[in-house]
């Protein structure tokens, strides 16, 4: 079955640090992977996302690219921000009909970013 | 744009209690989903709905049940309340059956059994 794995957290920066969040996954075919945030008390959100192999998604300067040679989909910023702080999930969803758009997720990485 | 509506934000249940978690969603989306978020295990799928009449087990359905008698609207139920079932439960909506487009959250709601 499909599973994702993200590198263990929390994570702590001070601001204007570089951030990476790791991101594997194992799935059968050509998943779409997505990064979701979680903002304390609120549901997810998308970050950004990636349909097929070697595109890059990108919003709100964070960045990812979608490797199929190494399976994976690691997130990153350049210089993050207090407001960065959340919980960030990668996710992936099987391609074609029969998937319904299920999501497969990681468990989630909590970032934290102090002044 | 309300977008998906879950109620209610808390609840504390007793054992062996029930009751429905209530999600609605105002974009016409045909697939909706239930999450359930444990610390430290990401989120895990409950039932999913493909339209209205149409559910199916996810990955954890066992001590729940959902209906889907409208587009808008995918209840899901608690029959005999277990402390295993604490947890935060989000519900989600999509109009693309195919994973490309990504699923629309609510706020969730925070369960406690005890």
């Amino acid at each position: 079955g499909n599973s994702v794995t993200q590198m263990e957290g929390p994570v702590t920066l001070s601001e204007e640090a570089f951030l990476t969040i790791n991101c594997t996954y194992t799935a059968t075919g050509y998943p779409s992977l997505f990064w979701y945030v979680q903002y304390p008390g609120e549901g997810l959100q998308l970050l950004l996302k990636a349909t097929k192999a070697d595109d890059k998604g990108s919003n709100k300067g964070f960045e990812a690219t979608y490797r199929k040679e190494t399976t994976s989909f690691h997130l990153e910023k350049g210089s993050v921000q207090v407001s960065d702080s959340a919980v960030y999930f990668c996710a992936l969803s099987d391609a074609g009909g029969t998937s319904y758009g299920k999501l497969t997720f990681g468990q989630g990485t909590i970032l934290t970013v102090h002044p | 744009n309300a977008g998906v509506t879950q109620t209610p934000k808390f609840r504390i249940l007793k054992i062996g209690q029930s009751m429905t978690l209530q999600c609605t969603q105002d974009m016409n989306h045909n697939y909706m989903y239930w999450y359930r978020q444990d610390p430290g295990m990401g989120l895990k799928l409950i039932y999913y709905s493909v339209g209205a009449g149409i559910t199916d087990k996810g990955e954890v359905p066992n001590g729940y049940n959902v209906s889907r008698s409208t587009t808008e609207d995918f209840p899901l139920r608690l029959e005999l309340a277990a402390p295993s079932q604490t947890s935060v439960y989000f519900c989600a909506s999509s109009y693309d059956d195919r994973g490309n487009q990504p699923q629309h959250f609510g706020d969730g709601t925070r369960l406690s059994i005890l």
